[in-house]
């Protein structure tokens, strides 16, 4: 099983260019989300679809767009790059989420997006 | 509001000795921990989680933690290391949001380095 597939692996772009992740998994769950990941901060959230047809704001959501496309599919869009969302990007899902519980998160391998 | 601090952003360890990563929580409720591990340039896997059932929780790879509720602590780890082990480890906490479901935040992340 590939899991969850992000595409593309890496991405440079110019200040005020657009571009989309793309993320699918093949383990039929409920609830997708997208992380960034910085230097010295973690990961952060960005945004999470808890079920199909539902997406909601993290932890940073400002310069992002998601849509969920289908139960398989989360995509995310960034509307005119900046130099601050140089970053590694994960895309992850869970069975489904808790309104308070153990979600566990399967991660894909990761989009490596500069903006110059 | 739940939080994980992890102290120390580097742990550096000689091959086949014991290795002790930190993991502090602060949660209003009775949390829910994670530690996840990244290898270079892959994203994140499930070492283990802690959900109530038992404070000294087994995982993977041979690791271990054990949840301290008088220390608010989550520390992972393991008797031997190995030169495999090197990565980057990740505390983190499932966190009720505003929407109703729970999503993970996550600490900012130990390098452990092992050398031979």
């Amino acid at each position: 099983n590939a899991g969850v597939t992000q595409t593309p692996k890496f991405q440079v772009l110019k200040t005020g260019q657009s571009m989309t992740l793309q993320c699918a998994q093949d383990m039929n769950h409920n609830s997708m989300y997208w992380y960034r990941q910085d230097p010295g901060m973690g990961l952060r959230l960005i945004y999470y679809s808890a079920s199909e047809g539902t997406t909601d704001k993290g932890e940073v959501p400002n310069g992002y767009n998601v849509s969920r496309l289908n139960k398989r599919e989360f995509s995310l869009r960034l509307e005119s790059a900046a130099p601050s969302q140089t970053s590694v990007y994960f895309c992850a899902s869970s069975e489904i989420a808790f309104t308070y519980g153990a979600n566990v998160l399967t991660f894909g391998a990761g989009s490596r997006l500069t903006v110059l | 509001a739940q939080s994980v601090t992890q102290l120390g952003s580097h742990v550096s360890v000689s091959e086949g000795a014991l290795v002790l990563l930190r993991c502090n929580y602060s949660s209003s409720v009775p949390p829910y921990l994670f530690w996840y591990v990244q290898y270079p340039n892959q994203g994140l896997q499930l070492l283990l989680k802690y959900t109530s059932a038992a404070t000294l929780v087994k995982g993977i790879n041979g690791f271990e933690a054990e949840f301290k509720k008088s220390e608010t602590s989550f520390h992972l780890t393991k008797p031997s290391a190995h030169m495999s082990d090197a990565a980057e480890y990740f505390c983190a906490v499932s966190v009720g949001q505003a929407s109703g479901y729970s999503t993970l935040t996550f600490g900012k992340g130990t390098m452990l380095l092992v050398s031979p």
